[in-house]
């Protein structure tokens, strides 16, 4: 299995502020990776994928770079809306797995 | 538009079966497999297995392999996860999620069903 690590685990931030989360793979999995965003209560939504094409509908504030074991989530300047949890999820074999997630919050 | 709608919460006892169901509503699912994804309380996201609504072509992450069956019916757009015996560590929030092919990202997630088993 391919294993997810995600850091940090959890950050306070302010509006206004750049966040970054990164991801990292216990092998290459080329660009066969996805972000998601969970608020609470809510079902995960896809946010990026094939490691940097932003789903339709998400806001430009969010980007995804990286390919082989090392990818990084960036939102550019944090709005109040963004405060919730990401989590990283690879589709590159099975099983898939996903990160243990960043929880964004509110400093 | 395209939605994935869940079966209702369950509480249900150590011991009982139960079988949920994801149902694409706005279009057909036949060209898409259905994830299904454990969240338990307070916790992660965990991939639990996929199916090809086409063909039922099943995959099973080993974690799950032998604890849920998932399947699907074509005919009617819809996929399921079932339990034999449920056991008090089912306790969670289960979604289901689509995606096209094998690379690809999970689009469109339902709303989630909890299922809760205490005696």
């Amino acid at each position: 299995d391919i294993q997810m690590t995600q850091s940090p685990s959890s950050l306070s931030v302010s509006v206004g502020d750049r966040v970054t989360i990164t991801c990292r793979t216990s092998q290459s999995i080329s660009t066969y990776l996805n972000w998601y965003q969970q608020k609470p209560g809510k079902a995960p939504q896809l946010l990026i994928y094939a490691a940097s094409s932003l789903q339709s509908g998400v806001p430009s504030r969010f980007s995804g770079s990286g390919s082989g074991t090392d990818f990084t989530l960036t939102i550019s300047t944090l709005q109040p809306e963004d405060f919730a949890t990401y989590y990283c999820q690879q589709s590159y074999s099975i099983p898939l797995t996903f990160g243990g997630g960043t929880k964004v919050e509110i400093k | 538009d395209v939605q994935l709608v869940q079966s209702g919460a369950e509480v249900k006892k150590p011991g009982e079966s139960l079988k949920i169901s994801c149902k694409g509503s706005g279009d057909s699912l036949t060209n898409y497999w259905i994830g299904w994804v454990r969240q338990m309380p307070g916790k992660g996201l965990e991939w639990m297995g996929i199916v090809d609504i086409g063909d039922s072509d099943t995959r099973y992450s080993p974690s799950f392999q032998g604890q849920v069956t998932i399947s699907a019916d074509k005919s009617i757009s819809t996929a399921y996860l079932q339990w034999s015996s449920l056991k008090a560590s089912d306790t969670a929030m289960y979604y289901c999620a689509r995606f096209l092919q094998l690379g690809d990202g999970f689009d469109i997630w339902g709303q989630g069903t909890m299922i809760t088993v205490s005696s």
